[in-house]
């Protein structure tokens, strides 16, 4: 089974300033990356995702993220974040299987509070 | 176009009340997903429709009852709730690219059961 880790709970980080999240995977084989935003009162929406090819992924509102195979890593950052940035930030795997529907495995979240 | 519909937005219900929960997409994704989500924390899977066929079921409690009566809908059933049934209820559709499957979720409908 796999399990995502996300390393802070909380990050409060003032406007303009650079913001790195981040996620640690377990699992015995390979997998997708996924990192979601949550704004308040909404649901998910789809930052960026890996599953294959470049380990530096771009994702909309200016965040990327770079997959790290050694380190089971798939951290996110955006080099100067705004007050709309303020948001839960999930990070999730899937296994890459050939049929539709799939279980996404989500982190506990990643809280960002951007002052200003 | 990426979008996921629910409604209602919001929904209070008693304990012996029936009331259903709506999700519609026309992407043309063949799987459809149901998850609960409680305040400050992830989203927990509840069910999976792969094909129109229920494909995965969490061991979610029968007073939950998913529906799937086409592609492109999908229908969460409430019958005798709890309190502690109260929590942010996301639809998902998922499509495959790049030989990966991507989910895309809806707004979700917030539900209190008193």
């Amino acid at each position: 089974a796999q399990s995502v880790t996300q390393l802070d709970s909380q990050v409060p980080v003032f406007e303009e300033a650079p913001v790195e999240l981040r996620c640690n995977y377990s699992s015995s084989v390979s997998v997708y990356l996924f990192w979601y935003v949550q704004y308040p009162n909404q649901g998910l929406q789809l930052l960026l995702k890996y599953l294959s090819g470049s380990t530096l992924v771009k994702g909309i509102n200016g965040f990327e993220a770079e997959f790290n195979k050694s380190q089971t890593s798939f951290h996110l950052r955006k080099p100067s974040v705004h007050i709309s940035d303020t948001a839960e930030y999930f990070c999730a795997v899937s296994l890459p299987i050939k049929a539709a529907g799939n279980k996404l495995t989500f982190g506990g979240g990643t809280r960002v509070l951007v002052k200003p | 176009d990426t979008e996921v519909t629910q409604t209602p937005k919001h929904l209070v219900m008693g304990m012996t009340n029936k009331k259903s929960l709506k999700c519609e997409q026309h992407m043309g994704h063949r799987a459809m997903y149901w998850y609960k989500q409680k305040a400050k924390k992830p989203p927990e899977l509840m069910f999976v429709y792969s094909y129109e066929k229920l494909s995965i079921n969490e061991s979610v409690p029968s007073r939950f009852s998913p529906e799937c009566p086409n592609s492109s809908l999908l229908n969460l059933h409430l019958h005798a709730l709890q309190p502690e049934d109260s929590a942010l209820y996301l639809c998902a559709s998922s499509q495959r690219t790049g030989g990966g499957e991507t989910q895309y979720f809806g707004p979700g409908t917030r539900l209190l059961v008193l």
